[in-house]
């Protein structure tokens, strides 16, 4: 089993809707989960990080935590076609940091 | 303030050359991490650092690949000899101490062995 799975998409949704990543993790001694951004061609760029049980929200994008179930999401909010990246889900604990193969998101207009 | 620096940013050699890349994190990051990202993969952890001790090299092909960070601030990742399936790109990454804490990405070296 991967420590961090992610579906690898690609997740087509129309400009203008909510797109909703998800990401399961296996070790329970995970303490934070981020969400970060790349660009074909680029680095993983940083977009919100979570480590309370619940949602937290940044502008158009929101993470939510569920510890019991191990599992985290993003939700973007009014999908512009800029959004179209690969979406890497990372778990951290004391040790390490893992990351998911990501999930290719298309935004199409 | 500046960010993760590597180099070089590409890197073409032969089956079994040998290849040397370099980080130099952003100043006062304790941690610092090397990733490889096959196409069309998330990165995977080949070794991470605190300071100038190693927390974690599990999936790093010790035959062939090594890395060191003298004094805490500079690590290098040699990979000798390569092999195709190197071809990738290596990450760098580094962050101040602490799980709640996120890692910054240089820019990264493509290596293609071929």
């Amino acid at each position: 089993q991967k420590e961090v799975e992610q579906n690898s998409g690609p997740l087509s949704v129309p400009e203008g809707a909510i797109a909703s990543l998800n990401c399961t993790y296996s070790d329970r001694g995970s303490q934070s989960f981020f969400w970060y951004r790349q660009y074909s061609g680029k680095s993983p760029e940083l977009i919100m990080f979570i480590y309370s049980n619940g949602d937290k929200e940044d502008g158009r994008f929101t993470a939510q935590l569920n510890k019991a179930s191990q599992y985290v999401s993003l939700l973007i909010r009014d999908s512009q076609p800029s959004d179209s990246a690969t979406y890497l889900c990372a778990a951290h604990n004391t040790d390490k940091l893992i990351f998911g193969t990501g999930t290719r998101l298309q935004v199409f207009p | 303030e500046a960010g993760v620096a590597q180099s070089p940013r590409y890197k073409i050699i032969e089956k079994r050359q040998s290849v040397a890349f370099w980080c130099n994190p952003i100043s006062g990051h304790a941690t610092l991490y090397w990733y490889q990202q096959i196409l069309g993969q998330g990165p995977k952890l080949l070794i991470q650092f605190q300071n100038n001790g190693v927390v974690d090299d599990s999936q790093l092909p010790k035959d062939r690949f090594s890395a060191e960070r003298l004094k805490g601030v500079d690590s290098t990742l040699k990979i000798q000899p390569a092999k195709l399936e190197d071809s990738a790109v290596y990450l760098c990454a580094s962050s101040s101490q602490g799980p709640n804490t996120e890692a910054f990405f240089g820019q990264g070296t493509r290596l293609t062995v071929v």
